[in-house]
């Protein structure tokens, strides 16, 4: 069974542009999660999808960025436009169920952004 | 809201020697602890978990104990190996979310 896959795996961007990181699930997870670690510091969540619909968008820095996941399967992660504290590894997890059903969600290896 | 604070690394030791990593968490309720580990080029996973107080998890030589007095889940080993290198995240969940530490960096010297 594959793992989620992130894409790409390190994009350096100027300010101001445009960048769309996309996250694949493992098949069959309904729960796709997004997550930031900016600057060494903690990895801290950014919103929650259930096959199409958001559940938990609280995490969201701003309206810069935008998440979608067309369809229930792959997410996209837009932020437009890039600013300098955007800066940091955005992590993709994907679950069967919630962790208060004692299910696992298991993690992409993370999309580097650096914005210069 | 929830937090999750950490030992800071890095944090070098010698092959076989014993490792701990401080984890404290502040929480409403009774929130499940994790330790997550990131091998270099790779994804986080999970390396641990205790749902309720007094729980011990383990894995691969790995432990930590859930002490709600505390509010700790410390990690421990005995005797680590240069294999064991990576960054270590202690987390707490609520119904579906995690909330992270600031990572501890481990590096093993042969």
């Amino acid at each position: 069974e594959a793992g989620v896959t992130q894409f790409p795996s390190h994009s350096v961007i100027e300010k101001g542009q445009t960048v769309t990181l996309r996250c694949d699930p493992i098949s069959g997870h309904d729960n796709l999660y997004w997550y930031r670690r900016v600057m060494g510091k903690e990895i801290k969540f950014l919103l929650h999808f259930v096959k199409e619909s958001k559940q938990d968008e609280s995490g969201m820095p701003n309206n810069r960025f935008l998440a979608e996941r067309t369809g229930g399967t792959y997410s996209t992660l837009k932020v437009q436009p890039a600013e300098l504290e955007d800066s940091g590894v955005y992590f993709c997890a994907s679950s069967r169920g919630v962790l208060a059903g004692g299910y696992e969600q298991y993690f992409g290896p993370g999309t580097r952004l650096t914005v210069t | 809201g929830d937090s999750v604070t950490q030992m800071e690394g890095p944090v070098t030791l010698s092959e076989e020697a014993f490792l701990t990593i401080n984890c404290t968490y502040t929480a409403t309720g009774y929130p499940s602890l994790f330790w997550y580990v990131q091998y270099p080029g790779e994804g986080l996973q999970l390396l641990l978990k205790a749902t309720k107080a007094d729980d011990k998890g383990s894995n691969k030589g790995f432990e930590a104990t859930y002490r709600k007095e505390t509010t700790s889940f410390h990690l421990e080993k005995g005797s680590v190996q240069v294999s064991d290198s990576a960054v270590y995240f202690c987390a707490l969940s609520d119904n579906y979310k995690l909330s992270f530490g600031a990572g501890t960096t481990v590096t093993v010297r042969a």
